[in-house]
């Protein structure tokens, strides 16, 4: 069974920082590739980025509300994804979700797993 | 205003037939496939249409997808009160704005 469980959501001041965790288990992690989405409360879901696996060279992208204050990360050996977070700002605010791909005999889908989600809480 | 158009409701009565749209441009649903998902209140979003039509194991096949040019559709075919959920669809873009853009949700109500 696929789980991907995050960590690591708070409370943080503006232009703070915070570093989530993705813990994946139930399929080869090393493969997959790790995307992060948010959602704020009462709102839709926002792509924020993601990070391909070792064999497409671990190429990251970002969209552009938070390209140049968050970084994404993985660690095949501990199964673990990351999503480091600076410059903290008040929009911001949202629950983030880690998703992996999903894959089966008709072909596969990026974002096919997702997590239960972590809040963060930026305010002063 | 999010880069893929949905409408913000729909509505149908059980057993009923009710389509949810999804319009983008040429640079995301026009040359990338297109994913549904499902949220259900309180919880994280599940997918339910990959690569425009292929539904994930254990999703029924009341639920269908298609694509036509810059639009997609979700079809759910004899509803149930448990389908009342939010529905988003996605799609890669080849923009300079990043690849992920969602659709701004669709709230289906099973009256």
């Amino acid at each position: 069974e696929v789980q991907l469980v995050e960590s690591g959501g708070g409370l943080v001041q503006p232009g703070g920082s915070l570093k989530l965790s993705c813990a994946a288990s139930g399929f080869t992690f090393s493969g997959s590739a790790m995307h992060w989405v948010r959602q704020a409360s009462g709102k839709g879901l926002e792509w924020v980025g993601r990070i391909r696996s070792k064999a497409n060279s671990y190429a990251t992208a970002y969209a552009a509300s938070v390209k140049g204050r968050f970084t994404i990360s993985r660690d095949d050996s501990k199964n673990t994804a990351y999503l480091q977070m600076n410059s903290l700002k008040t929009e911001d605010t949202a629950v983030y979700y880690c998703t992996a791909d999903y894959y089966d005999s008709s072909g596969y889908a990026e974002c096919g797993y997702w997590g239960q989600g972590t809040l963060v809480t930026v305010s002063s | 205003q999010s880069v893929l158009t949905q409408p913000p409701s729909a509505s149908g009565t059980p057993g009923q037939r009710v389509t949810i749209s999804c319009s983008g441009s040429s640079s995301n649903i026009g040359s990338n496939t297109v994913n549904w998902y499902q949220q259900l209140p309180g919880t994280a979003p599940k997918l339910l249409i990959y690569s425009n039509n292929q539904r994930p194991s254990g999703v029924p096949d009341r639920f269908s997808g298609s694509k036509s040019g810059t639009s997609a559709s979700l079809a759910i075919s004899g509803l149930q009160s448990e389908d009342e959920a939010d529905y988003y669809c996605a799609a890669w873009d080849d923009s300079l704005n990043g690849p992920g853009v969602f659709g701004g949700g669709t709230k289906l109500t099973v009256l």
